[in-house]
């Protein structure tokens, strides 16, 4: 059974520009959970995702956005980039909501901005 | 203060040891999690409980509810078990709140 799959996994982008990143979930998981990991911050909650319908979402700007598709891949996108973002964002999924699944995480897909 | 803490933050041990990790929170929950990650980031699930204790191989994880105090036991502990330990509630409104991780090392 594959796992989560997390695309690009490494990545450079300059401030201003925008990113898209990818997250695969298990086959039949239906809720996706995104995150950002920093030196500063640990880890902290982005927004999940459950058949397509954004259920939660973490304390960040309106500059981090996501969606999910019909078949629970999961997008994430941060738009004007700040040096701040650099972070490894890391997803998970679930066969259930969040919180009460247990989680299977990405490897992640490691950010800098320059 | 965090609404979810860890203890120690930082912990050495020479292989075969017995080792405990702490986790204390402040708000309702509907589960905790204890996670496992190794350098280059990937993190793994290792429990998610609501009540009572589980086990795993030579993990252990317990929670007391009323208490709001979860542990992370590892026995006989081996290097291969050096990693960063984070244990994470999920709340009711489907949040999940990170504490800060135990960073481990085993040494031979």
């Amino acid at each position: 059974k594959a796992g989560v799959t997390q695309t690009p996994r490494y990545l450079i982008k300059t401030r201003g520009q925008q990113v898209t990143l990818s997250c695969s979930p298990i086959s039949g998981h239906r809720s996706v959970s995104w995150y950002q990991q920093t030196p500063g911050q640990g880890l902290q909650f982005l927004f999940e995702y459950f058949s397509e319908t954004q259920r939660n979402k973490g304390n960040f700007p309106g500059r981090f956005s996501g969606r999910q598709f019909s078949n629970s891949r999961s997008e994430m996108n941060v738009s004007t980039l700040e040096l701040g973002d650099s972070a490894l964002y890391l997803c998970a999924s679930s066969l259930r909501q969040t919180r009460d699944g247990e989680l299977f995480f990405g490897e992640g897909s490691r950010l800098t901005v320059l | 203060k965090n609404e979810v803490e860890q203890s120690p933050q930082n912990l050495t041990a020479q292989e075969g040891e017995f080792i405990t990790i702490n986790c204390s929170y402040s708000v309702g929950i509907s589960a905790l999690h204890w996670l496992q990650q190794h350098p280059g980031g990937g993190i793994v699930s290792l429990f998610m409980l609501s009540s009572g204790k589980k086990k795993h191989g030579r993990l252990i994880a317990t929670i007391n509810i009323q208490e709001k105090h979860s542990s992370l036991h590892i026995t006989a502990s081996h290097p291969r078990d050096s990693a960063v330990y984070i244990c994470a509630v999920s709340r009711p409104t489907d949040k999940l709140i990170f504490g800060t991780g135990t960073r481990l090392q085993v040494f031979p």
